[in-house]
């Protein structure tokens, strides 16, 4: 079976604009959850969706927001890019919230 | 929440056992106890997930200690593709984020 599908897979954006990654999961799995992965601060949650409600989030300011589609795929957009927002962004989903399944990653480069 | 201390680095020869400790003292009794690892430029994997008693899968197993403030994954026979960072995480019954600590990162050599 498919895998969960990041997209794209590498992203190049400016300070100031704003960006949308895409994450597609596991047929049947409900549950997606975002990290932000960095060398300094390693992985980092960010927020999680169960059938399209936001259950959980990290400590991140409010420019990092989410949302899940009635098809269970999951965006998360980033406004107002930073040079610190440059980071590996994986997607997980689950299907009984006990074993998860990550994609590859969006790494996303701001200049 | 519940923290996890794990050695920041371990070796290991290829084909010999693997015991990756992790201690966890603050855990609750609803904590689940879980185990991933990051391979290089790859998300992380789930490897194992144990609440009380020690678990064996294809992959590993899992050690719990009787008062589960600590718990080990063992490879039984390590192999070069082994080598990868490894996560001990605990989850909460109720608390579907995970918070990653720094992980072990594990060396196979050959």
């Amino acid at each position: 079976k498919a895998g969960v599908t990041q997209t794209p897979r590498y992203l190049i954006k400016t300070r100031g604009q704003q960006v949308t990654l895409s994450c597609s999961p596991i047929s049947g799995h409900r549950s997606v959850s975002w990290y932000q992965q960095t060398p300094g601060q390693g992985l980092q949650f960010l927020f999680e969706y169960f059938s399209e409600t936001q259950r959980n989030k990290g400590n991140f300011p409010g420019r990092f927001s989410g949302r899940q589609f009635s098809n269970s795929r999951s965006e998360m957009n980033v406004s107002t890019l930073e040079l610190g927002d440059s980071a590996l962004y994986l997607c997980a989903s689950s299907l009984d919230l006990l074993g998860y399944t990550f994609g590859s990653g969006t790494r996303l480069t701001v200049v | 929440d519940a923290k996890t201390t794990q050695p920041n680095s371990m070796e290991s020869n290829e084909e010999e056992p693997v015991h990756l400790p992790c201690n966890h003292s603050t855990i609750s009794g609803t904590d689940y106890i879980h185990w991933y690892r990051q391979l290089p430029s790859q998300g992380p994997e789930y490897v194992i997930h144990g609440l009380t008693s020690n678990v064996n899968n294809r992959m590993a197993s899992l050690a719990i200690a009787e008062d589960r403030k600590s718990s080990t994954l063992i490879l039984h026979r390590a192999t070069l593709r082994d080598a990868a960072v490894y996560y001990c995480i605990l989850r909460g019954y109720n608390n579907n984020d995970m918070r990653f600590g720094a992980g072990t990162r594990l060396t196979v050599k050959p």
